[in-house]
């Protein structure tokens, strides 16, 4: 059973503040990672991808990828109270499809 | 926009009755995927299409269960004899190319349809 663990929260930080998501996969084979934001009531939206060791950053977004440790992150500088969601976790799996976590919720206080 | 497009949106059935979900992709993509989201969890997968060719249906949780995209375009999930733990939302989303590079694997999710059994 492939699995994917994420810390479901809620995570509350300041608006401002860095806000540090976290996520362990058990697929060795998986070779792509994305990260998606979804609303309350709304469908996952794309925020990054990462395939390779080490960081990316995009903007405010930085995703952090480390296969040995088989661990993804995502880092989220001058949260904003629009940042405020639950944030999905998930590396393709050998099909082609996304194996999802249950998700972070993350709260932003102003 | 040229977004995926789901429909209903929403859709209330009597346990015992058939539905039947659609998923228009994006235009020239070729992958399309169905999941399904139980309340407070993320989603989880049920088929894969490339083109027409249903290549992955080991997510479908039951043989009442069914989807099709016989055109290669706009695809159908079907629920037979509908039970209360089908009630969920069911998300389609669509990728350029599954089986290719990583940019043509990013996938595309429309609004999905919440599906209510009663």
């Amino acid at each position: 059973q492939k699995e994917v663990e994420q810390n479901s929260g809620p995570l509350s930080v300041p608006e401002g503040a860095i806000a540090s998501l976290n996520c362990t996969y058990s697929d060795r084979g998986s070779q792509s990672f994305f990260w998606y934001r979804q609303y309350s009531g709304k469908s996952p939206e794309l925020i990054m991808f990462i395939y390779s060791n080490g960081d990316k950053e995009d903007g405010r977004f930085t995703a952090q990828l480390n296969k040995a440790s088989q661990y993804v992150s995502l880092l989220i500088r001058d949260s904003q109270p629009s940042d405020s969601a639950t944030y999905l976790c998930a590396p393709r799996g050998s099909q082609g499809n996304l194996i999802f976590g249950k998700g972070t919720k993350l709260s932003v206080k102003p | 926009g040229a977004g995926v497009s789901q429909s209903p949106r929403y859709k209330v059935a009597k346990r015992g009755q058939d539905v039947a979900l659609r998923c228009d992709p994006i235009s020239g993509h070729v992958s399309l995927f169905w999941y399904q989201q139980a309340l407070g969890q993320g989603p989880e997968f049920l088929t894969y299409f490339q083109n027409e060719a249903q290549l992955d249906k080991s997510g479908l949780p039951s043989d009442r269960f069914f989807a099709e995209r016989p055109e290669g375009s706009v695809s159908t999930l079907k629920i037979q004899r509908t039970q209360q733990e089908d009630s969920a939302v069911y998300l389609c989303a669509s990728s350029l190319d599954g089986s290719r590079g990583f940019l043509e694997n990013i996938q595309y999710f429309g609004a999905g349809t919440r599906l209510s059994v009663l």
